[in-house]
């Protein structure tokens, strides 16, 4: 079984098109994040969502928009997209507040904007 | 803010000898975790090793070691023994304690270390 699985793997679209990736968790987790690795390998945060409520927003641009429709789904859907989009997009989740919990991350979303 | 620097962006060594990645960090948190993350090139994000800053024991698994300083805010990882599997980025990783006030639970990561594993 999957712990943390995303959808597509692949994505290949045009600029100024308008993409969603979802993730879904089964690890019975409370926090999902979103997490961008750039051409450079450099990841960094994005989002972070706590019991399908909004906990951090790291400076993303309006055209990236979250949705956690319940706790175990975290999706990202990002408008108008732009060349500098392309990367490599990762979910995680994690149980919120226990001292020593690991993020389990999914496979990634390698999207590529032409 | 937090932040975390891997100085070496790449590194070799031969099949079954010993390789140690750096890690330096900067925090004026007094409580918080390290984690190293390998990514081989299926990309998967894959916990190699972590350690509690409160806790003065060297984290260890199987193969992997760490060298944690908190003084020097320092968290090396120490690859015994390589493998040719162990071929991969690996990323050194901050997060904060979940005690923190206005802690956050995200992971602030290195640029990364390329690890070759020569035959």
């Amino acid at each position: 079984d999957t712990a943390v699985s995303q959808t597509p793997k692949y994505l290949v679209t045009q600029m100024g098109n308008d993409k969603s990736i979802k993730c879904e968790q089964n690890l019975g987790h409370d926090t999902m994040y979103w997490y961008k690795q750039d051409s450079k390998k450099f990841l960094k945060i994005m989002f972070s969502y706590n019991n399908k409520e909004l906990i951090i927003n790291e400076t993303v641009p309006n055209r990236f928009s979250p949705k956690s429709p319940d706790k175990a789904h975290l999706n990202l859907h990002i408008n108008s997209l732009e060349l500098g989009d392309s990367a490599v997009y990762f979910c995680a989740s994690s149980r919120w507040g226990l001292s020593y919990n690991e993020q389990f991350f999914g496979p990634g979303t390698r999207l590529t904007v032409l | 803010a937090q932040t975390v620097t891997q100085s070496q962006p790449e590194m070799s060594v031969q099949e079954a000898e010993t390789v140690t990645l750096s890690c330096t960090y900067d925090t004026s948190e007094s409580d918080y975790y390290l984690f190293w993350y390998k990514q081989p090139p299926s990309r998967q994000m894959i916990l190699v090793i972590r350690q509690e800053a409160y806790k003065q024991q060297n984290a260890t698994e199987n193969r992997f070691s760490v060298n944690f300083q908190k003084a020097a805010k320092s968290f090396s990882l120490k690859i015994s023994d390589s493998q040719l599997g162990d071929a991969a980025m690996y990323f050194c990783a901050y997060r904060s304690s979940p005690l923190t006030q206005g802690g956050s639970e995200k992971l602030v990561f290195g640029k990364g270390t390329k690890l070759t594993v020569n035959p």
